[in-house]
């Protein structure tokens, strides 16, 4: 059974502080990683994605990946009101029928001013 | 400009009934995708299609058809099967390739509800 399990929050933070997001996943197979943000009522749009081990910088966004461990985190730094959203961890892997994506259930972040 | 588009925005459904949802994209993507999203969840696979004139089942198919005639376009078609269709359904697509590194990028979704 393939899983991508994630707090579903709501997970509050002050303007500016760092909000840490995390996911697992249950198939060492995996071969991409997404974020997706989404807010309220609309379409999820996709924020980072990662493939390799360590991590990825875009802005204020970090990704970090663990597949040891079966991990993956978006970490984003100085939070701004605009980042409360709910984000969803994406996992790829190539199967018989082709692509499939699993999503978590995703994440409720606020950030309070 | 480039994208993936979805109509209606809102659709309201009598019991009974069947409705069609579109979704068109101008990206050239191979593969295509259907999901659900019920409030608290996350989405749920529906129909995927990798090429024309093929399409494969997802996690929640029943109550649901797709068709694949042209690579832009993949609407779905919510039967009266489905017993409980108020939803928020997504479109997405992506490149395909091989290895699985693809991206999928969605539509702005449509949202049913049944009267």
């Amino acid at each position: 059974q393939k899983e991508v399990e994630q707090n579903s929050g709501p997970l509050s933070v002050p303007e500016g502080a760092i909000a840490s997001l995390n996911c697992t996943y249950s198939d060492r197979g995996s071969q991409s990683f997404f974020w997706y943000r989404q807010y309220s009522g609309k379409s999820p749009e996709l924020i980072m994605s990662i493939y390799s081990n360590g991590d990825k910088e875009d802005g204020r966004f970090t990704a970090q990946l663990n597949k040891a461990s079966q991990y993956v985190s978006l970490l984003i730094r100085d939070s701004q009101p605009s980042d409360s959203a709910t984000y969803l961890c994406a996992v790829n892997f190539l199967t018989n029928t082709g692509n499939q994506f699993y999503f978590g259930t995703g994440t409720s972040l606020t950030v309070i001013p | 400009d480039g994208g993936i588009t979805q109509s209606p925005k809102y659709l309201f459904r009598k019991e009974g009934q069947n409705v069609t949802l579109s979704c068109e994209q101008n990206l050239n993507h191979d593969a295509m995708y259907w999901y659900r999203q019920d409030p608290g969840q996350g989405l749920r696979l529906i129909y995927y299609s990798q090429i024309v004139n093929d399409f494969q089942k997802g996690d929640i198919a029943e109550g649901y058809s797709v068709s694949r005639e042209k690579k832009e376009s993949f609407p779905l078609t919510v039967t009266s099967a489905q017993k409980n269709p108020t939803a928020f359904y997504l479109c997405a697509s992506s490149i395909e390739s091989f290895p699985s590194t693809d991206t999928q990028y969605f539509g702005p979704g449509t949202r049913l509800t049944v009267l």
